[in-house]
């Protein structure tokens, strides 16, 4: 069975722009999690979707934001880059309903540099 | 607001001694805890969890505690083995007035030393 696959896996944008990332779940997982993370900081949450609904967020501004579509992949968008995005986004996926109680799978994650 | 903290940043143990990587929570919420790894270009990997319900959950060399009226969780990796060189997070899980919640801590950076 394939693992959560991430893509692009290096990005590399200037302030100000916009940039899409794009997650493709385990197969059979309905739940996709967005996570930054960044030195010291740790594993920061972004949001949650579950057939097609967010289905929680956490605490960063309307920059970004996400879907996910019928097949679960789900795309990650930051809009107006600022230097401060610049992380690694991991994206995770779980088996039954909900990233909570529930065993997260990552993918290798997308590796932002904003200049 | 740090929910979930991880203390120490970093921990260097010998091979074949114990490794302690601690963790604790301020929410009484969580009710469910779990260790990753996380090795360098990879994303995190699940190693083992335990329900509020218990205080020990072990999985070979791998053994997690919980004390709840601490709100105090640990891993011990007994013997420790340099190929468990990596960053250890702790993430705590619960649902509560905010809906469900899976928090991460900053993480724990072992090195074993062969």
């Amino acid at each position: 069975k394939a693992g959560v696959t991430q893509t692009p896996r290096y990005l590399i944008k200037t302030r100000g722009q916009q940039v899409t990332l794009s997650c493709s779940p385990i197969s059979g997982h309905r739940s996709v999690s967005w996570y930054q993370q960044t030195p010291g900081q740790g594993l920061q949450f972004l949001f949650e979707y579950f057939s097609e609904t967010q289905r929680n967020k956490g605490n960063f501004p309307g920059r970004f934001s996400g879907r996910q579509f019928s097949n679960s992949r789900s795309e990650m968008n930051v809009s107006t880059l600022e230097l401060g995005d610049s992380a690694l986004y991991l994206c995770a996926s779980s088996r039954d309903g909900t990233a909570t109680y529930n065993e997260q799978f990552f993918g290798p994650g997308t590796r932002l540099t904003v200049l | 607001d740090q929910q979930v903290k991880q203390n120490s940043p970093s921990l260097s143990v010998q091979e074949g001694r114990i490794s302690i990587l601690n963790c604790d929570y301020t929410n009484s919420m969580f009710d469910y805890f779990l260790w990753y790894k996380k090795y360098p270009a990879e994303g995190p990997t699940f190693l083992i969890s335990i329900s509020s319900i218990k205080d020990k959950n072990e999985d070979g060399r791998f053994t997690v505690f919980l004390n709840k009226s601490a709100k105090h969780l640990s891993l011990h990796i007994v013997p420790s083995q340099p190929g468990d060189s990596a960053v250890y997070f702790c993430a705590a899980s619960g649902s509560g007035t905010g809906g469900f919640k899976t928090i991460f801590g900053a993480g724990t950076r072992l090195f074993v030393k062969a």
